[in-house]
């Protein structure tokens, strides 16, 4: 199942800072978080598995709420080459994605 | 390392027509996958094998279908191409057979027209 990302967009000045979260109806092995640029692929971001380990990207913070079921990613102090849309995705023999979130930041 | 390389980038087929997308790695992943992109759908999952002789279904297989012969390679075919399959088109492979621990790498995709 899908999971559901909130905000769908979201718009910001150079060096504000912004939340995207990520939640799902089922039990979760990990989170993962990708950013795309506009035609461009998926970049890995980072992982954030049960238990507390993370993977992934020295800049960007994220937390996992294994009860939840929930993520968040924390973007602070944005800067221009941040906008692109983010995706969470989830599973374990496969990844399933979420819909996406839209970040815009301007000088 | 090349990564994942996908061709062609662009293609443009007429209703009906059939065609192969190909997908290779050079970094000797067990696991690789194809998705489709629609605007506002995010990623979704068409095909994905967790080694070579291995492949299963995802959320949309209809209309494509796969096989892994070599860890390599791992083509996605159109057996007959409909408007609906316009897309653009990931491949992408991760180390282990299960991709929850491990990041997925991502080939530049493949933008299709189906006319």
């Amino acid at each position: 199942q899908q999971p559901v990302q909130s905000p769908q967009a979201v718009i910001l000045r150079e060096g504000e800072d912004a939340v995207i979260n990520c939640s799902s109806s089922k039990a979760l092995y990990s989170v993962h978080w990708y950013r795309q640029k506009h035609g461009e692929a998926p970049v890995f971001l980072m992982i954030l598995l049960k238990g507390g380990e993370q993977k992934g990207h020295d800049k960007i913070s994220a937390s996992f709420n294994e009860k939840k079921q929930q993520s968040s990613l924390y973007l602070t102090a944005s800067q221009l080459s941040y906008s692109g849309t983010y995706f969470c995705g989830t599973g374990y023999s496969t990844l399933t994605f979420g819909k996406g979130t839209m970040l815009l930041v301007s000088p | 390392n090349a990564g994942v390389t996908q061709t062609p980038k662009f293609q443009v087929l007429k209703t009906g027509q059939s065609m192969t997308l190909q997908c290779a790695q050079d970094m000797n992943h067990e696991y690789m996958s194809w998705y489709r992109q629609d605007p506002g759908m995010g990623l979704r999952l068409i095909h994905y094998s967790v080694g070579a002789g291995i492949t299963d279904q995802g959320e949309v297989p209809n209309g494509y279908n796969v096989s892994r012969s070599t860890t390599e390679d791992f083509p996605l075919r159109l057996l007959s191409a409909a408007p609906s399959q316009t897309s653009v088109y990931f491949c992408a492979s991760s180390p282990t057979g299960a991709p929850y621990n491990s990041p997925l790498h991502f080939g530049n995709g493949t933008r299709l027209t189906v006319t």
